[in-house]
C-alpha cells in the first residue's frame, strides 16, 4: 500500500537557520503529495502541494518539488523564524480526485520541528 | 467563512459509554473523512464518505461507526468506547480542490 516516511524529530534550529525536512514517499501510479503544518492546539492547515512530477509548491517561504525518479518531497525553507515552531506533515494522495486528495490522505508521522531565538 | 466544525473540542468518558463527536461542514463538499491523531503514528483515516449514504472503512476503522445521511454532516459514533479510542480527532471535508480540516476532538477514555 501507499506509504509516506519522514524525519521525526524533534528538529531543533535556531532562528534564520535553513530547514530541511525530508519526505519520501511509495505510491502505485501518479500521486499528489502535500505538507500539512499544525500549530499547536490546532489542526491541520495546508501548507503547500504538487500534484506532478517537478512541479514546486510554496507558501510562506516554503518549498517544496515532487521529485518522482527519487520519489521524494522534502520541505524547506531558506530563514526559519520561531513562528514556524510546529508539527510538519508530508502526506500523499493517489485517489480519483488526486489533485485535491478525495480519496484519501497518507500521512507521515509528522516532525516536530522547534525554532530557538 | 468555509469551515469544518466539529464538536465538541474536548470530551472525557468512560468505557462502554457510547458517544459521538459531530462534524458539520459549510462548503457542499462531497467528501469527507474522519482521521484519528497519536504520538508517533502520524494521522491514520478511520472512515470516509464518497457522498450521501456512501461510507466505506479506512485504515482503522474498529470500534468506530460513521453515518452519512446529509451531505454537511459526517458524525463519528463509538459504541463502546475502551481506553485505546484515546487520541486525537480529525474530520476533514473535501471537493477535490483541496482537504479542510477541522480544529479537532480531544478524545479521553478512562
Amino acid at each position: 500500500g501507499d506509504s509516506v516516511t519522514q524525519m521525526e524529530g524533534p528538529v531543533t534550529l535556531s532562528e534564520e537557520a535553513f530547514l530541511t525536512i525530508n519526505c519520501t514517499y511509495t505510491a502505485t501510479g501518479y500521486p499528489s503529495l502535500f505538507w500539512y503544518v499544525q500549530y499547536p492546539g490546532e489542526g491541520l492547515q495546508l501548507l503547500l502541494k504538487a500534484t506532478k512530477a517537478d512541479d514546486k509548491g510554496s507558501n510562506k517561504g516554503f518549498e517544496a518539488t515532487y521529485r518522482k525518479e527519487t520519489t521524494s518531497f522534502h520541505l524547506e525553507k531558506g530563514s526559519v523564524q520561531v513562528s514556524d515552531s510546529a508539527v510538519y506533515f508530508c502526506a500523499l494522495s493517489a485517489g480519483v480526485y488526486s489533485g485535491g486528495g478525495a480519496d484519501g490522505l497518507t500521512f507521515g508521522k509528522g516532525t516536530h520541528l522547534i525554532i530557538q531565538p | 467563512e468555509a469551515q469544518v466544525t466539529q464538536n465538541p473540542r474536548y470530551l472525557i468518558t468512560v468505557t462502554g459509554k457510547k458517544l459521538t463527536v459531530t462534524c458539520s461542514q459549510n462548503m457542499n463538499h462531497e467528501y469527507m473523512s474522519w482521521y484519528r491523531q497519536d504520538p508517533g503514528l502520524g494521522l491514520r483515516q478511520i472512515y470516509y464518505s464518497m457522498n450521501v449514504e456512501v461510507t466505506d472503512k479506512g485504515d482503522v476503522p474498529e470500534g468506530y461507526k460513521v453515518s452519512r445521511k446529509e451531505k454537511r454532516n459526517f458524525p463519528l459514533i463509538l459504541e463502546s468506547p475502551s481506553p485505546n479510542q484515546t487520541s486525537l480527532y480529525f474530520c476533514a471535508s473535501s471537493s477535490g480542490q483541496g482537504i479542510t480540516f477541522g480544529s479537532g476532538t480531544r478524545l479521553t477514555v478512562v
